[in-house]
C-alpha cells in the first residue's frame, strides 16, 4: 500500500507567480489536510478537505486555495507568491484517528 | 488560544542514555495527541498516538505519556542510539478541531556515538 505521495518534490518560483502542489492520500483515506512548515518551525494548518469540500481553514489568506477530487486526491494552489511563502508544504491524509504525512514539497520563492 | 510548546528546542546526549522529551499544551480539552519524528528535509513519521482517555502508549523503545489535567505529555526514549537523531514533534488534536493538528516547534535531538 503506497503511503501519501506528493508532487513535485522541489519547486522554485518567482515572487508574484502562482503554484499548484499535488497530493495523493493513502488508499481509502477520505480526508486530506495541508500544512505549511517554515524552516525551524512546526507545521501550521492551512486547510482540510473532506468529500470535496473545504471543512476547516487555518489562519491563511485567500491566496491559498485548494481542491479535492472524487478520488480524494487534492491540490493546493497559492497565488501571488511572496518570499515568505517559501516553506515545506506537507499533505496529510486520515481515516479515523491517525494522520499520515507525505514527504512534502519544498517551495522556494525567489 | 490553543498552543503547543516544546522545550528545549535542541538536545544533545551520549549514546545509551535514557531521555525524556517534553510537550505542553494550553487547553486540556483534547481529542488525542501524536508524537512525530522528522528527519532533515523530510516529511513526518507517526510514532505514537495517545487518546484523551489513555495515560500512555508504548512502541519498542518509545513510551509516551499524557496528563491532560496538567497539559503535559512526555516521550521517553530508552537506550538512545545515533539513529534516533532527528526532530521530534508533538501535535495535539483539540476537541472540536475536526482532524486539525496543532504542532509544537519540535525538539532537535542529537545522539552522540
Amino acid at each position: 500500500d503506497a503511503g501519501v505521495t506528493q508532487s513535485p518534490t522541489h519547486l522554485i518560483k518567482t515572487r508574484g507567480q502562482q503554484v499548484t502542489l499535488r497530493c495523493s492520500p493513502k488508499s481509502g483515506h477520505d480526508t486530506v489536510s495541508w500544512y505549511q512548515q517554515a524552516l525551524g518551525q512546526g507545521p501550521q494548518f492551512i486547510f482540510q478537505y473532506y468529500e470535496e469540500e473545504e471543512r476547516q481553514r487555518g489562519n491563511f489568506p485567500d491566496r491559498f486555495s485548494g481542491h479535492q477530487f472524487p478520488n480524494y486526491s487534492s491540490e493546493l494552489n497559492v497565488n501571488a507568491l511572496l518570499l515568505g511563502d517559501s516553506a515545506l508544504y506537507l499533505c496529510a491524509s486520515s481515516l479515523g484517528l491517525w494522520q499520515y504525512f507525505g514527504p512534502g514539497t519544498r517551495l522556494t520563492v525567489t | 488560544k490553543q498552543e503547543v510548546t516544546q522545550i528545549p528546542a535542541a538536545l544533545s546526549v551520549p549514546e545509551g542514555e535514557n531521555l525524556v522529551l517534553n510537550c505542553s499544551f494550553t487547553d486540556s480539552a483534547i481529542y488525542n495527541l501524536q508524537w512525530f519524528r522528522q528527519d532533515p528535509g523530510k516529511g513526518l513519521t507517526s510514532l505514537l498516538l495517545i487518546q484523551s482517555s489513555q495515560r500512555e502508549q508504548t512502541s519498542g523503545r518509545l513510551n509516551a505519556s499524557l496528563d491532560k489535567s496538567s497539559g503535559r505529555s512526555t516521550l521517553y526514549i530508552a537506550a538512545s542510539q545515533p539513529g534516533d537523531s532527528a526532530t521530534y514533534l508533538c501535535a495535539v488534536r483539540f476537541t472540536g478541531a475536526n482532524s486539525k493538528l496543532t504542532f509544537g516547534k519540535g525538539i532537535t535531538l542529537s545522539v552522540r556515538p
